[in-house]
């Protein structure tokens, strides 16, 4: 699976939109893009995925560039329970090797 | 839907004791994965099973461990014998090999200390 590059840590006013970036220049034709956030002493979440389209759910938005070296994913209202490390991760779906590889994540800090 | 379901969500024991984390994955899901996590290494995959078939236990850190996937809905991990750099939390995730979604979804974890 393709390597990401996350910021370390983000701060965010609450309410204010949380735009946290992903670099993956190395990601294959067939790799998602796959986030996920672990609040503090919690499993990770899922919170979205995509291939090239931009992807919108009830949690947040997915922007993915036309090359697709680079997402970005977007919590349009932070508030402070989105504080939370979040994980950009790109992987090959629907074969046996189905398996997450976690980096090191974004520490995402919501502020009053 | 109850989740993942991870049991005991906490395990304190000695050195040298076997350790035994049990998982219920979500119903109807068919793949199984069991991670680790600490602050040094972060999480990290220790094995994976698709239909109660183990694939890829190259990420097991030694002879110590291992796990089972008796039927679909239960799986453990054991550690024999447990040793204080064992000590870590250690998730476990279900979810189904489909073309479009395939996402994984955690249970609360164990935190074990091993003294």
């Amino acid at each position: 699976d393709a390597k990401t590059t996350q910021p370390t840590s983000m701060d965010c006013a609450e309410g204010r939109a949380a735009n946290l970036p992903c670099n993956h220049s190395t990601i294959s034709g067939n790799e998602y893009v796959y986030w996920y956030r672990q609040i503090h002493s919690q499993g990770p979440q899922y919170i979205i995925h995509g291939l090239k389209n931009n992807e919108t759910n009830e949690m947040a938005s997915l922007i993915i560039t036309e090359d697709r070296k680079s997402s970005t994913l977007i919590l349009p209202h932070a508030t402070l329970r989105d504080t939370a490390v979040y994980y950009c991760i790109v992987r090959v779906v629907g074969n046996a090797g189905n398996m997450l590889t976690f980096g090191g994540g974004t520490r995402l800090m919501v502020k009053p | 839907d109850a989740g993942v379901i991870q049991s005991p969500r906490h395990e304190v024991t000695e050195m040298g004791q076997e350790v035994t984390l049990r998982c219920k994955p979500i119903s109807g899901h068919n793949s199984l994965f069991w991670y680790r996590q600490t602050m040094m290494r972060g999480l990290e995959l220790l094995i994976y099973f698709n239909n109660n078939v183990p694939i890829d236990d190259s990420g097991m850190p030694e002879d110590r461990f291992s796990a089972k996937m008796p039927n679909a809905s239960f799986s453990t991990l054991k550690i024999q014998p447990s040793e204080p750099r064992d000590s870590a939390v250690y998730f476990c995730a279900s979810g189904t090999q489909a073309s479009s979604t395939d996402t994984q979804y955690f249970g609360p974890g164990t935190r074990l200390t091993v003294l």
